[in-house]
């Protein structure tokens, strides 16, 4: 069945440094993939969306890369900030129809220290 | 706009009762879904609709589970009898999927429920 693996253990990073989520998945080719933060209480937040056909999408301080052959995906959040503390979800459409049916790995939570 | 509305906030409720969940999803977005969250196994879509139309339903874990979209500006979800394992945290979500738009989904704040 489809999968989708993100590091459950917490990343902890210093203020300014660049950090680097994982998301990985087994068992099908999605025609894109998407990334979310959601904050405690809050519901989740769409950041990015890269295609199939794209190797690395940006915005702002966010890098998004998409390897099809490695079925990964990497998040980069560069000169971080205590405000970049959050959990951040990978997520996956369903199938290859654009549905939005998505699933979403369990999540990474990222703390960012002064 | 105000974004995809859920009521109630949180709901404590004892086993056996019925819970009523309800989401006025963005105006103008096509498709809605229901998804819950809890820590052992994160975000799961449990149902969604295209135009008020369930088009699957093969999350929604039992049969004391159901959803209605009666227009396109209301959904519910609605757990009867609930149990305490349904003890979760509920999101409905939003998504607009014309020509040239994005496909990513809208949440709204969620619902706390804890089956006592």
């Amino acid at each position: 069945s489809q999968k989708i693996e993100q590091n459950s253990e917490a990343l902890n990073i210093q203020e300014g440094k660049t950090a680097t989520l994982t998301c990985n998945y087994t068992n099908y080719s999605p025609a894109y993939l998407q990334w979310y933060r959601q904050d405690p209480g809050r519901g989740p937040v769409f950041l990015l969306l890269i295609r199939e056909n794209e190797k690395e999408k940006r915005k702002e301080r966010l890098k998004v890369t998409f390897d099809t052959t490695l079925k990964q995906s990497l998040f980069h959040i560069t000169a971080s900030q205590p405000a970049d503390s959050a959990t951040y979800l990978c997520a996956l459409p369903l199938g290859r129809s654009n549905t939005g049916k998505l699933i979403f790995g369990q999540g990474t939570t990222l703390q960012v220290k002064p | 706009d105000a974004g995809v509305i859920q009521s109630p906030r949180h709901e404590v409720t004892e086993m056996g009762q019925e819970v009523t969940l309800r989401c006025k999803p963005i105006s103008g977005h096509d498709y809605l879904f229901w998804y819950r969250q809890t820590m052992m196994r994160g975000l799961e879509l449990l149902i969604y609709f295209n135009n008020n139309v369930p088009i699957d339903d093969s999350g929604m874990p039992e049969d004391r589970f159901s959803a209605k979209m009666p227009n396109a500006s209301f959904s519910t979800l609605k757990i009867q009898p609930s149990e305490p394992r349904d003890s979760a945290v509920y999101f409905c979500a939003s998504s607009f999927f014309g020509r040239g738009r994005g496909t990513e989904a809208f949440f709204g704040q969620g619902t706390r429920l804890t089956v006592v």
